[in-house]
């Protein structure tokens, strides 16, 4: 079957840097997408990696490795509006999105 | 800013209720999709569309039913709405350059009681 791990919640400090993983294993590769979810919102994009490497935007940046089926999600610069949950999603296949439980984020001053 | 509506977004109901959750986008995308989600939770892809007069069911059955009549507009209907129906709903879409790239609306939060 298909699955996406990550952690179910992770606490950091403001200011402080955090990263998050995400495991996968899913039938076909074709990108890996992070979002970003605020309690009782919609997620919104945050970044995509179809290659191996790091990908930087602002104070996000997200790595991938096809091999390892891993990626994560570093966060510099922690503000507390940067609690929210973190959501990973892999393109299988058949183009459609697989996606794991989120990661909430907790920032504590 | 994306350009993606949902109506209601609240809804209490008794079960046994027809209701039909809207979704428009004014952003000329062919792929729109429905995902339920409860708090905590994964997002689970009901179904979708990629395009006029095309709709497909996702992994979670939910006894719900969709129509693609206009590029802009994508309904879901629930038949016999229950108890277990009570959660949040996601309509999205996307363009075709960047597949993986959701525009969520506010989501339609129904409870059936």
């Amino acid at each position: 079957g298909q699955n996406i791990d990550q952690p179910t919640e992770m606490t950091a400090t403001e200011g402080a840097i955090v990263q998050i993983n995400c495991t996968y294993q899913t039938s076909g590769f074709n990108g890996l997408f992070w979002y970003q979810q605020h309690a009782g919102e919609a997620p919104t994009f945050l970044s995509y990696n179809v290659l191996d490497g790091l990908e930087e935007k602002g104070r996000f940046s997200s790595f991938l490795s096809r091999s390892k089926g891993y990626s994560y999600l570093l966060l510099k610069e922690l503000q507390m509006k940067d609690s929210a949950s973190y959501l990973c999603a892999v393109m299988d296949s058949n183009y459609q999105l697989i996606w794991g439980a989120g990661t909430k984020l907790i920032i504590k001053p | 800013e994306a350009d993606i509506y949902q109506t209601p977004r609240y809804l209490v109901i008794g079960t046994g209720k027809k209701i039909t959750l809207e979704c428009s986008q004014t952003m000329g995308h062919d792929k729109m999709y429905w995902y339920q989600q409860d708090p905590g939770m994964e997002l689970h892809l009901i179904h979708y569309s990629y395009g006029v007069n095309s709709t497909e069911k996702g992994d979670l059955s939910s006894e719900s039913t969709v129509s693609r009549i206009r590029t802009e507009h994508f309904p879901l209907t629930l038949e016999s709405a229950r108890p277990s129906h009570t959660s949040q709903y996601l309509c999205a879409s996307s363009g075709d350059r960047e597949a993986g790239e959701l525009f969520f609306g506010e989501g339609s939060r129904l409870t059936v009681l």
